[in-house]
């Protein structure tokens, strides 16, 4: 089973900063890797599919890199409405299944 | 566009079964999509239980396979989820979500549903 990574754990930044954001995967998941964004109380959104295509609505300030084992989010100019927590996925071929990170909470500072 | 909405019982008693229904509306439930579970408990992160193929195949979280059935009625273009031997630890709540093909991703997902387990 392929486990993801994320770090850090909790970001604290301020509106107006870059936000970058870590995901780690145990062992190389090509370019399966999608990010989401959950705010409290909300089910989670799809932000970036494919380490790098942003999803049907999302800002550009939302941008996703990386291949293999190491992907990042990057928020370049943080909105109010942005700080959120953050998970990374991936679907591995075989076995079939799907792993998400353990999260990164993005916080006001 | 596709909506996805849970329904079922929001409390189950230990050891029983929990049983929800994820009903697909805007769109088929036999595209060319994977169908999803994923729950969270309180405060924690995401996992993922298991998914399904309009056909009927199925690919199971291995933590969970031994108590999980997903199913699908085309008929009524809906898929559903069974849990069974529930403790507290399966207090969470209950997503459901379609899958894109291949890569897995998720979009869109339903609104949740809690499901607590309590006698």
């Amino acid at each position: 089973e392929i486990v993801l990574t994320q770090s850090p754990a909790t970001l604290s930044l301020s509106p107006g900063e870059r936000a970058t954001l870590s995901c780690r995967a145990s062992q190389s998941v090509s370019s399966y890797l999608a990010w989401y964004q959950q705010k409290p109380g909300q089910a989670p959104r799809l932000l970036i599919y494919d380490a790098s295509n942003r999803a049907t609505g999302i800002p550009a300030r939302f941008s996703g890199s990386g291949s293999g084992t190491d992907f990042t989010l990057t928020i370049s100019s943080l909105e109010p409405e942005d700080f959120a927590v953050y998970y990374c996925q991936q679907r591995s071929n075989w076995p079939p299944i799907i792993t998400f990170g353990q999260g990164t909470r993005l916080e006001i500072k | 566009q596709v909506q996805l909405q849970e329904s079922g019982p929001g409390l189950v008693k230990p050891s029983g079964t929990l049983s929800l229904t994820c009903a697909v509306s805007g769109g088929s439930i036999s595209s060319s999509n994977w169908w999803s579970w994923i729950r969270q408990p309180p405060g924690k992160g995401l996992e993922w239980i298991g998914e399904i193929y309009h056909s009927g195949s199925t690919n199971y979280n291995p933590s969970l396979k031994s108590r999980v059935t997903i199913s699908v009625d085309k008929s009524k273009n809906q898929f559903s989820l069974k849990l069974s031997s529930v403790t507290a630890a399966d207090t969470a709540v209950y997503y459901c979500a379609r899958t894109q093909w291949l890569q897995g991703w998720f979009d869109p997902w339903g609104q949740g549903t809690l499901v607590t387990v309590s006698s």
